[in-house]
C-alpha cells in the first residue's frame, strides 16, 4: 500500500522569504501522479500543483514549485514570495496511474504560518 | 458555475441516529469520492464511486454507507454503528481520466453527542 509522509506538523516563513515543505512517499508502482492541496481556514480544499510522476521536469505554478526526485520518493513544495494569504495547511497527496485506484492517498499536513 | 455543495455546513446529531450528508456535482464527473478529516490525521477515504450505481469501501468504510443512484449524486449515510463520527467530512469528484485532479466541495462538519 501506498503512504505520504509529511514530517513538518508546522512551518513559519517571514512574508516575501521563501520557505519548502518536504513530503514523501512510498510506493512499488512506476506510473502515478503527486498533489499539492491548499486548505485555508475556510477549509476549502484548493489544488496547489500536480506532478506526473513520467515527467523528470518539476511543475512549476506561478510562486509554487516543486522538487521531484522519484529515485528518492520525495515531493518538496517551494513556495516563494511568501503572502500573508498562503497560511493554510498544505496538503501533500498521491494517486495512483491505475484508473480503479483513482482515490487520493494524503499525508497528514503541514501548517503554513506566514509572519508580516 | 460548476462545483459541488455539500449541505448543511454544520450538523448535528445526538448519538445513535443515523445521519446523511449530501453531496452534488454539476461538473459532469464520473467519479465521486467520501474523505474524513480528523486534526493532525490528514484526510482518509471513506467510500467512492467510479460510475453511477457503483461503489467501493476506502479505508475507513465501517460504520458508513453510501448510494449513487445518479451521476450527480453521493450521499453519505453515517450510521449509529460508527463509534466516533464527529468529524469533518469532505466530497469530492473528477473525470476517469489518469491524473485528472479532484474537485472538493466546502465539507460538512458533524457533531454527535
Amino acid at each position: 500500500a501506498q503512504t505520504v509522509t509529511q514530517s513538518q506538523p508546522e512551518m513559519s516563513v517571514q512574508e516575501a522569504e521563501t520557505v519548502t515543505l518536504s513530503c514523501t512517499y512510498d510506493t512499488s508502482e512506476s506510473d502515478y501522479y503527486l498533489f499539492w492541496y491548499k486548505q485555508p481556514p475556510s477549509r476549502q480544499m484548493i489544488l496547489v500543483i500536480r506532478q506526473e510522476a513520467y515527467k523528470q521536469q518539476n511543475a512549476t505554478e506561478n510562486r509554487f514549485s516543486v522538487n521531484f526526485q522519484k529515485a528518492a520518493k520525495s515531493f518538496s513544495l517551494k513556495i516563494s514570495d511568501s503572502q500573508l494569504g498562503d497560511a493554510a495547511m498544505y496538503f501533500c497527496a498521491y494517486r495512483s496511474a491505475i484508473r480503479s485506484q483513482g482515490n487520493l492517498i494524503f499525508g497528514k499536513g503541514t501548517k503554513l504560518s506566514v509572519k508580516p | 458555475d460548476g462545483g459541488i455543495t455539500q449541505s448543511p455546513k454544520y450538523l448535528f446529531r445526538k448519538e445513535g441516529q443515523n445521519v446523511t450528508l449530501s453531496c452534488e456535482q454539476n461538473l459532469n464527473h464520473d467519479a465521486m469520492y467520501w474523505y474524513r478529516q480528523d486534526p493532525g490525521q490528514g484526510l482518509r477515504l471513506i467510500y467512492y464511486s467510479q460510475i453511477v450505481n457503483d461503489f467501493q469501501k476506502g479505508d475507513i468504510a465501517e460504520g458508513y454507507s453510501v448510494s449513487r443512484e445518479k451521476k450527480e449524486s453521493f450521499p453519505l449515510t453515517v450510521t449509529s454503528a460508527q463509534k466516533n463520527p464527529t468529524a469533518f467530512y469532505l466530497c469530492a469528484s473528477s473525470k476517469p481520466y489518469r491524473g485528472d485532479e479532484q474537485y472538493f466541495g466546502p465539507g460538512t462538519r458533524l457533531t454527535v453527542t
